[in-house]
């Protein structure tokens, strides 16, 4: 079975500034998707980057991006331009690929960060 | 607006009472899955179905159970004999379908926060 491990339980930031989120995952698997995902105090589960592990490129959007290492199976998270609202959990997924594979997601323990004015 | 309605929000349950959330999606979305949060730490997977009647137990499928008769329905029932059900349920969907931006990723509820009295 696949693992995520999030080794940082909490973090914080002061605000603009850059801060990066680790996560490593154990699989057998060549191809998968990896996925970090944002929960605010609200609640609601929100998307924010995912990465094919077939893609060498690292996937960025916006202030966020990752640094993905396949071989040493490692996918953090930057947060560049920190704002207030990034604060909330993040977590981290691994998800197999392909149709004829069980596709269920698998979420590392998450990491709490606080962005401070 | 596309998306996936949990509910109750809140709900309180009495020991040995069987209890059932509610999660309905009109997404089109193929697969759903039922993932149980608890403080401070990251979702477990109860169960999940990638197709109108067929699921598979997740992690900690023991003392719950679901069905799939409607493409966009997913109820999950927590039976009495779940020894802790107090926590956080979160229901998600996701599509089938090629390596495109929007494929393979989980959209989730706003959750349902489950009280046992």
């Amino acid at each position: 079975a696949q693992t995520v491990t999030q080794s940082q339980p909490e973090m914080s930031v002061q605000e603009a500034e850059t801060v990066t989120l680790s996560c490593t995952y154990d699989t057998s698997e060549n191809n998968y998707y990896l996925f970090w995902y944002k929960q605010p105090p609200s609640r609601q589960m929100i998307l924010v980057i995912r990465q094919e592990a077939y893609k060498q490129q690292n996937a960025t959007e916006n202030r966020f991006s990752v640094n993905f290492q396949k071989a040493a199976k490692s996918f953090s998270l930057k947060i560049s331009d920190s704002q207030l609202g990034d604060t909330a959990m993040y977590f981290c997924a691994f998800m197999k690929h392909g149709i004829r594979n069980n596709n269920d997601m698998r979420f590392g323990a998450g990491t709490r960060l606080t962005v401070k004015p | 607006d596309g998306g996936i309605t949990q509910s109750p929000k809140y709900l309180f349950r009495k020991e040995g009472q069987n209890v059932t959330l509610s999660c309905e999606q009109n997404l089109n979305h193929d697969a759903m899955y039922w993932y149980r949060q608890d403080p401070g730490q990251g979702l477990r997977l109860i169960y999940y179905s990638q197709i109108v009647n067929d699921f598979q137990k997740g992690d900690i499928a023991e003392g719950y159970s679901v069905s799939r008769e409607k493409k966009e329905s997913f109820p999950l029932t927590v039976t009495s004999a779940q020894k802790n059900p107090t926590a956080f349920y979160l229901c998600a969907s996701r599509s089938r379908g090629s390596s495109s931006s929007g494929a393979n990723v989980l959209t989730f509820g706003a959750g349902s926060r489950l009280t046992v009295l």
